[in-house]
Order: structure tokens, then C-alpha cells, then sequence
């Protein structure tokens, strides 16, 4: 079983719909990254959180750390949110700081 | 701007030859990092660095070497040893006390027939 696992693996929607990416982890973490990979490769870190809830413009995290699950939303949809979601976690008191990768929601958008 | 830079893009090679990947930053940052992406998986690490001349193996660096002889560089050699070397790399870095973001570059996608 993996340490990180992501659900859905894929993902289509109709615009404006709302998303819902999770990610769940059995270890035990000091922050939990949200990353968004465009079909061109590029990696983009969207959050990194070890608590509560961030909000960038339509994109909301949340984690919950007793459940060691993590939810990333997108309101509002638009085909331009079309990308992999990467959810990635440090692992508490883990001295290289290696980060373990979860492996990625596919998510599209239709006009 | 500050980030990092990966070159080139598309890398063709015939097999048996050894290939290395360029990554440079400006960030400042004391650690990089080389990252595998193949179809459909997750990123897995190759190598890392935390100090110039230093550098340790990650989960899969059979068939790859690299050096760190400048804080800015940290080159990636796909070797001929390395059986299965078609897939998408990329090179990030971070500040090294984390825990802490990393920035990654565009990626080189190298393709050996």
C-alpha cells in the first residue's frame, strides 16, 4: 500500500462544476504540498499546509491531521484547471526532508 | 526572475550513449533535487543534493550519476548502465531547514531508441 494515495485517478467535468481531489497518508507529517503538473510538464506548487485550510483565489486545501486526510476544491471550474493534481507530504522528524509523492489526479474540464 | 532552468526540452539519444541533463537555479537554494516521471506514475527521487559536493542516492539511482561542484548546478547523467532511460525528468530545488516548497523546473524529456 502506498503512503500516499490520491482519489480519484481521473477526473472529467463539465465547467463550473465543483472539484473535489483527496488525498489520504499513513504516516505521520509536518506538511502536506498540493501541486498542479500542466500537460506540458511544468510543476507548480499550489500549497503547503499542516493545518486548518488555505484559499488561493478558487482553490481551496484543507487538511485534516487526525485523519490524515487532505482535501483540495476547485470552485467554479474553467477548462484551464484541466492538469495532473500531485498531493505529496515531509514526513514528520524525517532530517533529508524527502517528500513522499502521491500519484497524481488527472483532472479535465469540458467547455 | 528568479527559478530554474532545465535544458533542453526534447533529448533524443541512441542507446548505449551516455547523456547528461543540464538544471541550474538562482533561488539561492542549498538543496536540489532530480526527479523520474514516467506515463501514469508518480514522481519518483533519483538523487538529491544538500551541500556543493555532496549528494546522496534516492530510490532509484542505478544508472545515473551527478555532481555538485557549484551551489547553482546540478547536472544528471543518464548512463548507458541505465536500462530504461525514455521518460520525462525534472529538476526542483528548496531551501534546505524545511519543511519547505519545491520549485521545480520545465523538464527534459529524453528519448532513447
Amino acid at each position: 500500500k502506498n503512503e500516499v494515495e490520491q482519489s480519484p485517478q481521473n477526473l472529467t467535468a463539465q465547467e463550473g462544476e465543483f472539484i473535489t481531489i483527496n488525498c489520504s497518508y499513513s504516516v505521520g507529517i509536518s506538511a502536506l504540498h498540493w501541486l498542479q503538473q500542466h500537460p506540458g510538464g511544468g510543476i507548480v506548487s499550489l500549497f503547503m499546509l499542516s493545518s486548518g485550510k488555505k484559499k488561493h483565489g478558487r482553490l481551496i486545501a484543507t487538511i485534516n491531521i487526525q485523519e490524515k486526510h487532505s482535501s483540495l476544491h476547485i470552485t467554479a471550474s474553467h477548462p484551464r484547471d484541466s492538469a495532473v493534481y500531485i498531493c505529496a507530504v515531509t514526513p514528520y522528524m524525517d532530517s533529508n526532508y524527502q517528500l513522499i509523492w502521491g500519484a497524481g489526479t488527472k483532472l479535465i474540464i469540458k467547455p | 526572475d528568479g527559478g530554474i532552468t532545465q535544458s533542453p526540452k526534447y533529448l533524443f539519444r541512441k542507446e548505449g550513449q551516455n547523456v547528461t541533463l543540464s538544471c541550474e537555479q538562482n533561488l539561492n537554494h542549498d538543496a536540489m533535487y532530480w526527479y523520474r516521471q514516467d506515463p501514469g506514475q508518480g514522481l519518483r527521487l533519483i538523487y538529491y543534493s544538500q551541500i556543493v559536493n555532496d549528494f546522496q542516492k534516492g530510490d532509484i539511482a542505478e544508472g545515473y550519476s551527478v555532481s555538485r561542484e557549484k551551489k547553482e548546478s546540478f547536472p544528471l547523467t543518464v548512463t548507458s548502465a541505465q536500462k530504461n532511460p525514455t521518460a520525462f525528468y525534472l529538476c526542483a530545488s528548496s531551501p534546505l531547514e524545511g519543511p519547505y516548497e519545491q520549485y521545480f523546473g520545465p523538464g527534459t524529456r529524453l528519448t532513447v531508441t
